[in-house]
């Protein structure tokens, strides 16, 4: 059974440019999150989507959007790059939306993209 | 707000050394708690989680308690090999919008 798979694996682009990450979840997987990580840091939060509605949203600026399809796959966009978006983009699925609490859901990661903004 | 804080690394180890990771947390309520480990150009992988007090997660010959008095969740490994050579992200469920908190990461080194 696939794992969640992220496209590109790796990119390069310069500052004011525009970046689209692609991320397919687990199969029968209904929730898809976002997390940056920076180089030497932990991931941060950035979306949360399930059934194709954002149900969270971390603390970044408005040049970070998302969106889930109907197949649960989703992309993650970035306008205006800027030298500091330079980081490991993560995707992960679950099958239920993250409701916190005990007997938490897992999240399943994928292996990442990394973008370099120059 | 919640938040999670992890001891800093980067920590070398022998093979077959005794492994320690420290990690203590700030949290409302009892949110799950986790273990992730990155290897080298990968993504995060699942090691082990507890979702309540007292509750031991295991996997690999890794463990860590649920120490609610203490806040805390340690991980730990009897015997390190080589292969565990990776970063280990401790985290919780917790965050404002239902997504996971993580510390910074330790870099575990382990050689021959």
């Amino acid at each position: 059974d696939a794992g969640v798979t992220q496209s590109p694996t790796h990119l390069i682009k310069t500052r004011g440019q525009h970046v689209t990450l692609r991320c397919s979840p687990i199969s029968g997987h209904k929730s898809v999150s976002w997390y940056q990580q920076v180089l030497g840091q932990g991931p941060q939060f950035i979306f949360q989507y399930y059934e194709k509605e954002e149900r969270g949203r971390g603390n970044f600026p408005d040049r970070f959007s998302a969106r889930q399809f109907p197949n649960y796959s989703s992309e993650l966009n970035v306008n205006a790059l800027l030298l500091g978006d330079s980081a490991l983009y993560l995707c992960a699925s679950s099958f239920v939306l993250q409701a916190g609490g005990q007997g938490a859901n897992v999240l399943t990661f994928g292996a990442g993209s990394r973008l370099t903004v120059l | 707000g919640n938040s999670v804080t992890q001891m800093e690394g980067p920590v070398t180890l022998s093979e077959e050394a005794f492994l320690t990771i420290n990690c203590t947390y700030t949290a409302t309520g009892y949110p799950s708690l986790f273990w992730y480990v990155q290897y080298p150009g990968e993504g995060l992988q699942l090691l082990l989680k507890a979702t309540k007090a007292d509750d031991k997660g295991s996997n690999k010959g890794f463990e860590a308690t649920y120490r609610k008095e203490t806040t805390s969740f340690h991980l730990e490994k009897g015997s390190v090999q080589v292969s565990d050579s990776a970063v280990y992200f401790c985290a919780l469920h917790g965050g404002s919008q239902g997504n996971l908190i993580f510390g910074k990461g330790t870099k575990l080194s382990v050689k021959p």
